[in-house]
């Protein structure tokens, strides 16, 4: 079956650096996907990752191994409005979205 | 109206209740998706609509019942729900219903409770 793990919860300190982590078993690969979503808003776009390395959008970075079915989210500098759930999603063989449940990541003063 | 929008935001319903979900997308997308997000589990896909034919149905009851009339507007009928259809329901569109880089754009979902 296909399966997307991450951790359901992180708490980090406002101004700090936290890494949320998602490992992947897909039919195929596309591509990886992580989405933003605050309480009660819609899932934002945040990266997209299909070539293994490093991609930096401002605070906000994300990393690919293929080989290893990993992907990370690394968010610098955070701030209290960084207080939202993290998905991770990778697109199969069938250009279909396999979803993670989602990493809820709380921000402490 | 921008992006993706999504009526009503908040629908509470009987088990023998008849209601429908709407969405319309304003941004020119070719596909459409209907969501179940259930509390501290992944997104379940229920069903895709591209150029306004439906393409994907993942095995979802025939209680859910979906209507997509053209590229912009996207509605799921509800009928006889059972309280575990309890979620939030999340509408998003994309450029189109296949190919890589296929970034999908949500609504604000509809918190649906069944009494």
């Amino acid at each position: 079956g296909q399966n997307i793990d991450q951790p359901t919860e992180m708490t980090a300190t406002e101004g700090a650096i936290v890494q949320i982590n998602c490992t992947y078993q897909t039919s195929g690969f596309n591509g990886l996907f992580w989405y933003q979503q605050h309480a009660g808003e819609a899932p934002t776009f945040l990266s997209y990752n299909v070539l293994d390395g490093l991609e930096e959008k401002g605070r906000f970075s994300s990393f690919l191994s293929r080989s290893k079915g990993y992907s990370y989210l690394l968010l610098k500098e955070l701030q209290m409005k960084d207080s939202a759930s993290y998905l991770c999603a990778v697109m199969d063989s069938n250009y279909q979205l396999i979803w993670g449940a989602g990493t809820k990541l709380i921000i402490k003063p | 109206e921008t992006g993706v929008t999504q009526t009503p935001r908040h629908l509470v319903m009987g088990m023998t209740n008849k209601k429908s979900l709407k969405c319309e997308q304003h941004l020119g997308h070719n596909a459409m998706y209907w969501y179940k997000q259930s509390a501290k589990k992944p997104l379940e896909l229920m069903f895709v609509y591209s150029l306004e034919e439906r393409v994907e149905n993942n095995s979802v009851p025939s209680r859910f019942s979906p209507e997509c009339p053209n590229s912009s507007h996207l509605f799921l009928h509800l009928h006889t729900l059972q309280p575990e259809d309890s979620a939030l329901y999340l509408c998003a569109s994309s450029p189109t219903g296949q190919g890589t880089y296929n970034e999908q754009f949500f609504g604000p979902g509809t918190r649906l409770t069944v009494l």
